[in-house]
């Protein structure tokens, strides 16, 4: 079965570096990804999709501090000089012949 | 600009149904998976639907088969998701999104801003 695991919770500083994990379910590592960000009170966006060899393709206007990479059936999303604005709520999504799953999300505080 | 509007969103009562509208502009709307996407309060993002570019097939999550119904019409640059039969565990915010070109649903490029489906008494 497709599904998406992912950490409910990571925090790190202003100014730092953070690395957000979704892990594809057993016998679905070469599946893409996409990572999508939630700020409060606001409607998901798109931010980047992440290929099993670790390439990425982001989303309209998506800074460079966000990027993507890939190991084994781990996608991540790094956000570099985390912001104030980064503190949201970060979904992965993956896709079968018809549907879709999402992870459950990752918080991510900025402190 | 891509854009994505959602409307048709309110309280109804357990039992009910609602029609909710997606308007798309700034793209081929047509060559385009389309998807909705509904948030419980203070939970996660849970697929409900999707549909073909050319209307030709349409998946459902479980727990709305027979319930709800997607359509599209490319003419007019719409998506629409009929629901029937309205449960409290409907309510929450609706999303209309963008998916792929290609055989299967994709990522979802572009979001819409979300419409508030409310199921109480």
């Amino acid at each position: 079965q497709l599904v998406l695991t992912q950490s409910p919770s990571a925090s790190a500083s202003l100014g730092a570096s953070v690395k957000l994990t979704c892990t594809l379910s057993s016998g679905y590592s070469i599946y893409a990804i996409a990572w999508h960000q939630q700020q409060p009170e606001k409607g998901p966006r798109y931010l980047m999709t992440v290929n099993s060899d670790g390439s990425h393709i982001k989303g309209d206007g998506i800074p460079d501090r966000f990027s993507g990479s890939s190991s084994g059936s781990e996608r991540y999303l790094t956000i570099s000089s985390l912001q104030s604005e980064d503190e949201a709520d970060y979904y992965c999504q993956t896709w079968g012949t018809a549907i879709l799953v999402f992870g459950g999300g990752t918080k991510l505080t900025v402190l | 600009e891509v854009q994505l509007v959602e409307s048709g969103g309110g309280l109804v009562q357990p039992g009910g149904s609602l029609r909710l509208s997606c308007a798309a502009s700034g793209f081929t709307f047509s060559d385009y998976w389309m998807i909705w996407v509904r948030q419980a309060p203070g939970k996660g993002l849970e697929w409900v639907a999707n549909i073909k570019p050319d209307g030709s097939d349409k998946y459902f999550v479980d727990s709305v088969k027979g319930r709800f119904t997607i359509s599209r019409d490319n003419a007019k640059n719409s998506l629409y998701l009929q629901m029937s039969s309205l449960g409290a565990e409907d309510t929450a915010v609706y999303y209309c999104a963008s998916g792929g070109q290609q055989l299967v649903p994709g990522s979802l490029g572009y979001w819409g801003q979300g419409t508030l489906v409310t199921v109480s008494s």
